[in-house]
Parts: structure tokens; sequence; C-alpha cells
């Protein structure tokens, strides 16, 4: 069965610190997407990031960075120089192929504190 | 930009009423999604539907149902709302292919008395 593991609940970081946020999934699918989401304060869900299962290419995108690694199913983000803003609830999620229409499978996300 | 709203920001409703949750999406989007969300538990789809008057069940159907009388528009009914359908519930939209992302609306806190 498919499955999203955030194994870490609660990090707390001072700002201008790097933190790396864990996510490591289950799937019997080859081709399945991995998203990233922010919920800042607010509530709404953010859009961050989305990988399918063929592109191993690490990406980087200003402060945030992602590792894909297929041989270990995890899909880790990386917040470089955290800033105050940062502060939100982050989640993993995982979809498969040849389920249009279905939903994501969501792990239970990390609540990142960055202090000033 | 995609823009995914719902009618409400905060909901107080008592034991028993019946309630009608609103979501609409305004990029074309075949899919639309309801979840809630909890504290401990994360994220839990409620029901979906890939088309108007197509609906499938998720996870946590019961006590639930759904609308989808135009593409744009898909409502959440609480039929006789409990205490613990006390919850935020978060709509979201995509295009029809699983690869797509999925846009979320602001999210409805509601509070069952």
């Amino acid at each position: 069965a498919q499955k999203v593991t955030q194994a870490q609940t609660e990090i707390s970081v001072v700002e201008k610190e790097d933190v790396t946020l864990d996510c490591v999934y289950e799937t019997r699918d080859t081709t399945y997407y991995l998203f990233w989401y922010k919920q800042p304060p607010s509530g709404e869900l953010v859009f961050l990031i989305r990988r399918n299962s063929f592109d191993e290419q690490n990406e980087i995108s200003g402060r945030y960075s992602w590792n894909f690694q297929k041989s270990t199913s995890s899909f880790n983000f990386t917040i470089t120089a955290s800033q105050v803003v940062d502060s939100a609830v982050y989640f993993c999620a995982l979809s498969e192929a040849g389920q249009a229409g279905t939903a994501l499978i969501f792990g239970k996300g990390t609540t990142l504190s960055v202090s000033s | 930009d995609v823009k995914v709203t719902q009618s409400s920001r905060y909901l107080v409703k008592r034991t028993g009423e019946k309630v009608f949750l609103e979501c609409v999406q305004d990029m074309d989007h075949e899919n639309m999604f309801w979840y809630r969300q909890d504290p401990g538990l994360g994220l839990r789809l409620i029901y979906f539907s890939y088309d108007v008057k197509m609906k499938e069940k998720g996870d946590i159907p019961e006590g639930y149902s759904v609308s989808r009388e135009k593409k744009e528009r898909f409502s959440l009914i609480l039929e006789s709302a409990s205490t613990n359908q006390t919850s935020m519930y978060l709509c979201a939209s995509s295009l029809f292919s699983e690869e797509e992302t999925q846009y979320f609306g602001p999210g409805t806190r509601l509070l069952v008395l």
C-alpha cells in the first residue's frame, strides 16, 4: 500500500540555519509523482514542487532544494539560510500513475518554527 | 494563476444542522477534491469528483455527501453535523491526469457545537 512518512513532527531552528525536512514514501508503482506543499498559519496549502519518478535530478529554487533518491525512497527538502517567513507546516505527498482523478496521499506534516 | 475559493473561512454550526461548504475553481479543472485536516492525522480525503455529476468516495466519506452540478463548483454537505466533524476542510482542484498538481483553497475552519 502507498504511504508517506514524515518522521519529524516539529523542528525548531534559528534564523539563517539550514534545515532539512525528511520524506520517505512507499509505493509498488514504477511511475509515481511526489509533491511538497507549504501551509503557513493562514491555512492555505501552497504548492512548492512536483517530481516524477523518472526524474532523479535534484532541484534548487532559491533557498529551497530537493533531493530525490529512489534507492532510499526519499524526497527530502532543504531550506538554506532559513527565515522567519519559512515558519509553516510542510507536507510531502504522493500520487500514483494510472490513478487519474484520485487524491494525493499526504504525510502527516512537519511543523517548522524559525525564530529570529 | 489558479484560483480556488471556498465560501467561508470560519463557520460555527450546531449539532444536527445541515451544513454546506462551497468550493469554486476558475481554471476549468476536471478534478475536484474535499479533504479534512486534523492535528496528528494530516489530510484525509473525503470525496472527489472527476467530472460533472461524478463522484467517488475517499477514505472517510461517512457523514458527508457531495454535489457537482457545474464543472467549476464542488459542494460538501454535512447532512447532520456532529461535534466530531469539527475540523479544517480543504478543497482542491487539478487537471485530469494524476501527474497534475492539485491547487488548494484557503480552507474552512468548521466548529460544530
